[in-house]
């Protein structure tokens, strides 16, 4: 059962445009969430991350929203840039527990000029 | 940010063979390691926990033989994928957590093996 979902594969956005990415939980001990992004071949590297306190976290062009209630969580990009093109990967940890994180299967995002 | 050195970035072996694979935080001490495996279009999937000077914990269904796990120093850990089949021809990515934040992994550059 994945805990965590990503539900879009894919999704293309035109240039200057917002992209919206989004992501499911189930797990409600889940209290801190965090975006990676993957280009091919490379490793994901760490865009932003949030709270379970919080409902919102901005940094630059890309903002992570969270709705508890709803176990969701979104990440806009605004403006997209061509080099906003890759995978983007949900995550989710209970900063307690004894595990790692969970990802989610990626959204990969294409920014069409 | 913190630096997390993966080698080799890819890996081409025979069947039947062992490859190596090493993880290196360049710029800070890692107490703890983890695996990760990804296949094409699916998530990151977490093998195993490693802890330095210590046995690596592994997830369920991870075979502890074929997947052999050393952290031997805060800086490196390896994975040694023996007796390789093609079936495990994967994404492998490591990563490395500093200080006390489980949160902000860093992770390396990933290791492409295909398995002949």
């Amino acid at each position: 059962d994945q805990q965590v979902k990503q539900n879009s594969p894919s999704l293309s956005v035109q240039e200057g445009r917002i992209s919206i990415l989004n992501c499911d939980y189930t797990n409600s001990m889940f209290d801190y969430f965090l975006w990676y992004k993957k280009y091919p071949a490379e490793g994901p590297t760490f865009l932003i991350s949030i709270s379970s306190i919080k409902d919102k976290n901005e940094d630059g062009r890309f903002t992570v929203f969270l709705n508890k209630s709803a176990k969701h969580l979104s990440l806009h990009i605004v403006p997209s840039q061509p080099g906003d093109s890759a995978v983007y990967f949900c995550a989710a940890i209970e900063r307690g527990g004894a595990d790692g994180l969970t990802f989610g299967k990626g959204t990969h995002l294409i920014i069409q000029p | 940010g913190a630096v997390v050195s993966q080698h080799p970035s890819r890996v081409i072996c025979k069947s039947g063979t062992s490859v190596k694979i090493e993880c290196r935080s360049l710029d800070f001490q890692a107490t703890t390691m983890f695996w990760y495996r990804q296949f094409p279009k699916q998530s990151l999937m977490l093998m195993a926990t490693s802890n330095e000077g210590s046995k690596a914990t592994y997830e369920q269904g991870v075979e502890k033989d074929k997947f052999l796990i050393n952290h031997a120093s805060l800086t490196l850990s390896t994975l040694t994928v023996t007796s390789a089949h093609p079936e495990d021809s994967s994404f492998y990515i490591c990563s490395a957590r500093a200080g006390t934040e489980n949160e902000k992994l860093f992770f390396g550059s990933g290791t492409q093996l295909s398995v002949l």
